[in-house]
């Protein structure tokens, strides 16, 4: 099914580490991007191609992705990555989003 | 600098229609396939359609399909979604992307900070 499942909420205590996943048929064959919204803002593109961090994004936000679950794991969470992060791919000619993840840094 | 600021939101009744524009500056908007993503007050993104940066290829999601038609000005700088038959569930901030590159798997790199459509009687 062309559906992408991710946990509604996520909490993590600073300076730990948050995984985040998003599961799908066969998700392992395919890239994932992962996104970032900060409450009233745009989203922002944290990881793309499963593994690969846009310049300016920090390096505690990494990815992973094989078989039906790709993870989007921060190291060291901050206050500041507090915020929905949804996953995303590219599915012949859709695009399609992960219901997305409140984080709770706390 | 990029940046994409989208235009022509507001209320319209069921059944009316609304055309969103997003000015591209920054870049050479010519040269990045686009993208409309909406998101409904309190919930998730939801991508609605996408054009290649010639328009030859045009996708749309399939609950907008027949009702919202894409369109680009690659002249003026301009993508505009031409929104018909409006309905409740339309209602939502509708962004304007670009997508990084044409082929695999490209991200949304860029977002404007979308308008606010709300479809009400």
């Amino acid at each position: 099914s062309n559906e992408l499942t991710q946990p509604p909420s996520v909490s993590v205590s600073p300076g730990q580490t948050a995984s985040i996943t998003c599961s799908g048929d066969k998700l392992g064959n395919k890239y994932v991007a992962w996104y970032q919204q900060r409450p009233g803002q745009s989203p922002v593109v944290v990881i793309y191609q499963d593994i690969k961090r846009p310049s300016g994004i920090p390096e505690r936000f990494s990815g992973s992705n094989s078989g039906n679950t790709a993870t989007l794991i921060i190291n060291g969470a901050q206050a500041m990555d507090e915020a929905d992060y949804y996953c995303q791919l590219w599915d012949s000619s859709t695009v399609l989003f992960g219901g997305g993840t409140k984080l709770t840094v706390l | 600098e990029v940046q994409l600021m989208e235009s022509g939101g507001g209320l319209v009744q069921p059944g009316g229609s609304l055309r969103l524009s997003c000015t591209a500056s920054g870049f050479t908007f010519s040269s990045y396939p686009m993208i409309w993503v909406r998101q409904a007050p309190g919930k998730g993104l939801d991508w609605v359609s996408y054009i290649t940066s010639g328009s030859s290829t045009i996708y749309y999601a399939d609950s907008v399909k027949g009702r919202f038609t894409i369109s680009r000005d690659n002249a003026k700088n301009f993508l505009d979604l031409q929104m018909n038959s409006l309905r409740a569930d339309d209602t939502a901030i509708y962004y304007c992307a670009r997508v990084k590159w044409f082929g695999e798997s490209p991200p949304l790199d860029y977002w404007g900070q979308g308008t606010l459509v709300t479809v009400s009687s």
